[in-house]
């Protein structure tokens, strides 16, 4: 079985400031992705990131990048210069490459301070 | 419209109303999700169709029944639902679905609003 733990329930952070989300999973599948979510307060759940187990080269979308370190499990998300519009909650998933089935961790709320 | 939308965003219902949840996709997909998302709790997958078949059952009660007449329509029909059932409901799709795990890719899900749910 999947699981994904994020471990910070909340988070405060300077606008413009850089903030980083942990991510951490288990699983016994070779091949598999991890994601990461925005979902503001209106409920939409934005797809923001996306790593293959087997990239190499950590992902990275415009001021989202994921952190991958394989052997650690884990799949830290970064995002630099905060905006306002970042207040949001976050979620990090895997997916397996067989099924598509995703398993979602609990969330991280980012408050975005002017 | 583009992307995924739902309809309604916001439904209010007794224990013995029937209703029903809708999403459609603009983005060419062949498989569309349930989810549902409670309060304090982790996002749970409820159902799943890949070409208009149901591929993911995950143990979701009777109450809820989902239908999936076309790969770009999905409804989830409510009926005598319980006060526990109040969550928002997100609807998603994806390019494809692979049960045979002849990827090492996974796709990408995209999700709609949501419907958020009270049952009275």
């Amino acid at each position: 079985a999947q699981k994904i733990t994020q471990t910070q329930p909340g988070m405060f952070v300077q606008e413009k400031e850089a903030v980083t989300l942990d991510c951490t999973y288990d699983t016994s599948d070779q091949s598999y992705g991890l994601f990461w979510y925005k979902q503001p307060s209106s409920g939409e759940m934005i797809f923001l990131i996306y790593q293959g187990s087997y990239d190499e080269q950590n992902a990275t979308e415009g001021r989202y990048s994921l952190n991958f370190q394989k052997a650690r499990k884990s799949a830290n998300l970064v995002i630099s210069a905060s905006q306002l519009g970042d207040s949001a909650m976050y979620f990090c998933a895997m997916g397996k490459a067989a099924g598509n089935k995703l398993t979602f961790g609990g969330g991280t709320r980012v408050l975005v301070k002017p | 419209e583009t992307g995924v939308t739902q309809t309604p965003r916001h439904l209010v219902m007794g224990m013995t109303n029937k209703k029903s949840l809708k999403c459609e996709q603009h983005l060419g997909h062949n498989a569309m999700y349930w989810y549902k998302q409670s309060a304090k709790k982790p996002l749970e997958l409820m159902f799943v169709y890949s070409l208009e078949e149901r591929v993911e059952n995950n143990s979701v009660p009777s109450r809820f029944s989902p239908e999936c007449p076309n790969s770009s329509h999905l409804f989830l029909h409510l009926h005598t639902l319980q006060p526990e059932d109040s969550a928002l409901y997100l609807c998603a799709s994806s390019q494809g679905y692979s049960a045979s795990g002849d990827s090492l890719d996974t796709d990408t899900q995209y999700f709609g609003p949501g419907t958020r749910l009270t049952v009275l």
